[in-house]
């Protein structure tokens, strides 16, 4: 089983319709990530967060919203999801890079959530 | 803020060329740095990564990369490519609570 598991792979869906993708992790990372990855772009950071009483923006939060139920879990929501949100999102988990908690380490991925709005 | 630059959007090669991906940063008092491959329809794995220690850093398929901290770069480059080196490539750098990607690079191997 893959350590970091998105749900669902593929979602297809209309404007203004509510939208969740979930993410769980086995890594026991206390820090988890939502990325969101266009054609051109990269990936860009959505929000993040390091524990279940913390939840943090990231560069193009607008839109979005996260819930941490647990320390495994870490899900994304679009309240009301427009045609620009379709893309390719990803979950991430990390540890401290080398002991350092000022700094973030290799990041693990999911295998993705592809999302289209129509 | 942290800033990455990855300078070419495509790489087109043929088989057993060799290649270099650039990859530049904003400057830093100390950073950590990433690279990360992408195979068509698959997610983003770890190729390498600079932490600290030696300047070179090298993977298991043979790729290999260089910090250069006067030139704030982090070259990814291999010797002889193979087809199945074909991928999206994403150089990243630790900014404190996430890592911050570039663009990427399609490596394109043609035979």
């Amino acid at each position: 089983d893959a350590d970091v598991t998105q749900t669902p792979r593929n979602r297809i869906t209309k404007t203004g319709k509510r939208i969740m993708l979930e993410c769980s992790q086995t890594k026991g990372h206390d820090r988890m990530y939502w990325y969101r990855q266009d054609p051109g772009l990269g990936l860009r950071l959505i929000y993040y967060s390091f524990d279940v009483k913390d939840i943090n923006k990231g560069e193009i939060s607008d839109g979005y919203s996260v819930s941490r139920q647990a320390q495994a879990k870490f899900s994304l929501s679009l309240e009301s999801a427009i045609p620009n949100q379709t893309a390719l999102y990803f979950c991430a988990t990390s540890d401290p890079a080398a002991g350092q908690l000022s700094n973030t380490g290799e990041l693990f991925f999911g295998e993705g959530s592809r999302l289209t709005v129509l | 803020a942290q800033s990455v630059t990855q300078l070419d959007s495509q790489v087109p090669v043929f088989e057993e060329a060799p290649v270099e991906l650039r990859c530049n940063y904003s400057s830093s008092v100390s950073v950590y740095l990433f690279w990360y491959v992408q195979y068509p329809n698959q997610g983003l794995q770890l190729l390498l990564k600079y932490l600290s220690g030696s300047t070179l850093v090298e993977s298991i398929n043979g790729f290999e990369a260089e910090f250069n901290k006067s030139q704030t770069s982090f070259h990814l480059r291999k010797p002889s490519v193979h087809i199945s080196d074909t991928a999206e490539y994403f150089c990243a750098v630790s900014e404190g609570t996430a890592l911050i990607f570039g663009k990427g690079t399609t490596l394109s191997v043609s035979s």
